[in-house]
């Protein structure tokens, strides 16, 4: 079946160095979304990306999908221990569908 | 602001007790779906409802059972609880519009220990 697998599991950084987490389909997606989960709560949405090739930033986030729109990247730059927390990479299970397979997620972790 | 509720966010049950997880969205929106998250596993869908009385399986329903009688409600129902259902579950909604999928808003998630 489909899988989306993420790398690293988990990620140890001093605060200031930048962080990447990898996100990879075993099959083409129509969109892939980005989430972050702090410590205790729960997913919050923080982008979609729809086109091949596409990059989006978000202040020190930047997101990029494949030209294959099989895999996509999360990179922060010059981490803050705001940035804490798990993020996950989803992707519908079926193309244009809203049935989403998450990734297994990359939990990082900020030392001041 | 889009609002997810879960009607608890702790919960203790006996195996083989009968267990009803409920989900209320403020937005009107068409999808709703229930999540378990279970360390290193990620999150994997049960069920997903995309309207009133509609349902589709999602990658783990076995013993698992949903409803869905008004739009903004959703619950997941446990026939008979067993230890292997100890998790999280997740609760979230999104919009569905011109075949596009827009992003899921999550409920703050109900811990269920099964003793």
């Amino acid at each position: 079946g489909q899988q989306v697998m993420q790398i690293p599991q988990y990620q140890h950084v001093q605060e200031g160095e930048d962080f990447t987490t990898y996100c990879n389909s075993s099959t083409t997606l129509s969109n892939i979304q980005w989430y972050k989960q702090r410590p205790g709560g729960h997913p919050v949405f923080l982008i979609q990306l729809v086109k091949s090739g596409e990059v989006k930033k978000q202040k020190r986030l930047t997101f990029q999908f494949g030209e294959a729109k099989k895999n996509s990247s999360l990179h922060i730059t010059a981490t803050q221990t705001t940035d804490v927390g798990t993020y996950f990479c989803a992707g519908p299970i079926v193309y244009n569908t809203d049935k989403l397979i998450f990734g297994t997620g990359t939990r990082l972790q900020v030392f001041p | 602001d889009v609002k997810v509720t879960q009607s608890s966010r702790y919960l203790v049950k006996r195996t083989g007790e009968k267990v009803f997880l409920e989900c209320v969205q403020d937005m009107d929106h068409e999808n709703m779906f229930w999540y378990r998250q279970d360390p290193g596993l990620g999150l994997r869908l049960i069920y997903f409802s995309y309207d009133v009385k509609m349902k589709e399986k999602g990658d783990i329903p076995e013993g698992y059972s949903v409803s869905r009688e008004k739009k903004e409600r959703f619950s997941l129902i446990l026939e008979s609880a067993s230890t292997n259902q100890t998790s999280m579950y997740l609760c979230a909604s999104s919009l569905w519009f011109e075949k596009t999928s827009y992003e899921q808003y999550f409920g703050p998630g109900t811990r269920l220990t099964v003793t």
